[in-house]
């Protein structure tokens, strides 16, 4: 079976400091993978998706960035974090080619920024 | 324009009691699929059913069931039975044609009353 890990599950850091968030999928190759960020109360807003190694779309333009340096592994970076970053951030992963296949979380990371 | 909409930001419903969460789309594709996802306050994404736009049949997963009427772009999520378990944060999702990437409405937040 599948399994999506996600770490650290918590995290607090002060405004300006860098963030590296990893997700990785396990049971699975060449999965579509996702990054998702959720704001306290609020739904979800897609961040970045990847088909393949190397290969990141971006969803809004921020001061986010995403890698795949691995087939099952999605990071989430950031050089300076903004206050606006806190959030609760989700990865998820789909089969790939697949048209009715649905995306499956992971735990999340619950960033705070001082 | 929204892709996804939730009208009830909040509902309350007794245990017991059946609950319908609406939710309305909007896709010019032919080919689409429509998703319900399941918050808890833990944080995790649970995926509560699928429904396909080529599908004639309504979806059901256990006490699950998506009511589609495909006219009115409407996919509502009915809970037969509700239990204490189910008050959450639920999201409508939706998928167009081949299309990547999963478009999240803005959820409704469900309290089951004993």
């Amino acid at each position: 079976s599948q399994t999506i890990h996600q770490w650290p599950a918590t995290l607090v850091q002060p405004v300006g400091s860098p963030l590296s968030l990893e997700c990785t999928v396990e049971g699975t190759s060449n999965p579509n993978l996702y990054w998702y960020r959720q704001a306290a109360g609020r739904g979800l807003q897609l961040l970045f998706y990847s088909v393949g190694i190397g290969q990141i779309s971006s969803e809004v333009p921020q001061n986010l960035s995403a890698s795949r340096p691995q087939d099952r592994q999605f990071i989430l970076s950031s050089k300076k974090l903004l206050l606006s970053d806190s959030g609760f951030y989700l990865c998820a992963w789909r089969r790939a080619f697949s048209v009715t296949d649905t995306q499956y979380f992971g735990p999340g990371t619950r960033l705070t920024v001082l | 324009a929204q892709k996804i909409t939730q009208t009830q930001p909040g509902m309350f419903v007794q245990e017991k009691e059946a609950v319908t969460l609406d939710c309305t789309y909007d896709t010019s594709d032919q080919s689409y699929g429509l998703f319900w996802y399941k918050q808890p306050s833990s944080g995790e994404m649970i995926f509560l059913i699928y429904q396909g736009s080529y599908d004639e049949q309504n979806a059901t997963e256990g006490r699950y069931s998506l009511n589609f009427q495909k006219a009115r772009k409407s996919a509502n999520l009915v809970i037969s039975a509700s239990q204490l378990g189910d008050s959450a944060m639920y999201f409508c999702a939706m998928r167009e044609g081949r299309d990547d990437k999963i478009i999240f409405g803005k959820g409704t937040r469900l309290h089951i009353l004993p």
